[in-house]
């Protein structure tokens, strides 16, 4: 199992453009969560789904749209990036009850 | 307003010897608590929980503490090793929510020195 997955690694963008982060798992989890983490911030909740067909607004929501497009996948869409969008993004997945959230490795963001 | 606060950005301490990681919480709802650690280009991972109904939790070298009077829980890693040296989150969820969501603290930096 690959357990959770994010693409792509590494990103570049220009003030304005546009771009969508991509997440899935493989461990027949109910709840998707996006995180970005910055210097001193911690890990700061964007959007979460807990369940397939639902999405919520989580902290940080600002900027940011998801979509659940299915169980397995969740992803988060930047429509006109921003400076201060320069982050970390992590997804995480969780099952049923009191689970620990699994993370995927991250995408790091560089907005110009 | 910071729920979840980790007041050390780092800490340092010898291989062998005891670290001690702090975090604060503000919420009374709060009901089950986290520690995930996170090596540098890697996401967080878990590394011991703790419920409300208790007040120590032990697996291995990790021990955390609960003192809910305080607001107040720590993990204690012993004996601390050179791969401990990462960075430690604290992360707090309230069972009420029913969605899962957790709040994590800004985070703290150990390094265990040979």
């Amino acid at each position: 199992n690959a357990g959770v997955t994010q693409t792509p690694k590494f990103q570049v963008l220009k003030t304005g453009q546009s771009m969508t982060l991509q997440c899935a798992q493989d461990m027949n989890h109910n709840s998707m969560y996006w995180y970005r983490q910055d210097p001193g911030m911690g890990l700061r909740l964007i959007y979460y789904s807990a369940s397939e067909g639902t999405t919520d607004k989580g902290e940080v929501p600002n900027g940011y749209n998801v979509s659940r497009l299915n169980k397995r996948e969740f992803s988060l869409r930047l429509e006109s990036a921003a400076p201060s969008q320069t982050s970390v993004y992590f997804c995480a997945s969780k099952g049923l009850g009191r689970e620990t959230q699994y993370f995927g490795p991250g995408t790091r963001l560089l907005v110009l | 307003d910071q729920q979840v606060k980790q007041n050390s950005p780092s800490l340092s301490v010898q291989e062998g010897r005891i670290s001690i990681l702090n975090c604060d919480y503000t919420n009374s709802m709060f009901d089950y608590f986290l520690w995930y650690k996170k090596y540098p280009a890697e996401g967080p991972t878990f590394l011991i929980s703790i419920s409300s109904i208790k007040d120590k939790n032990e697996d291995g070298r990790f021990t955390v503490f609960l003192n809910k009077s305080a607001k107040h829980l720590s993990l204690h890693i012993v004996p601390s090793q050179p791969g401990d040296s990462a960075v430690y989150f604290c992360a707090a969820s309230a069972y009420s929510s029913n969605t899962g969501k957790l709040i994590f603290g800004q985070g703290t930096t150990l390094q265990v020195k040979p």
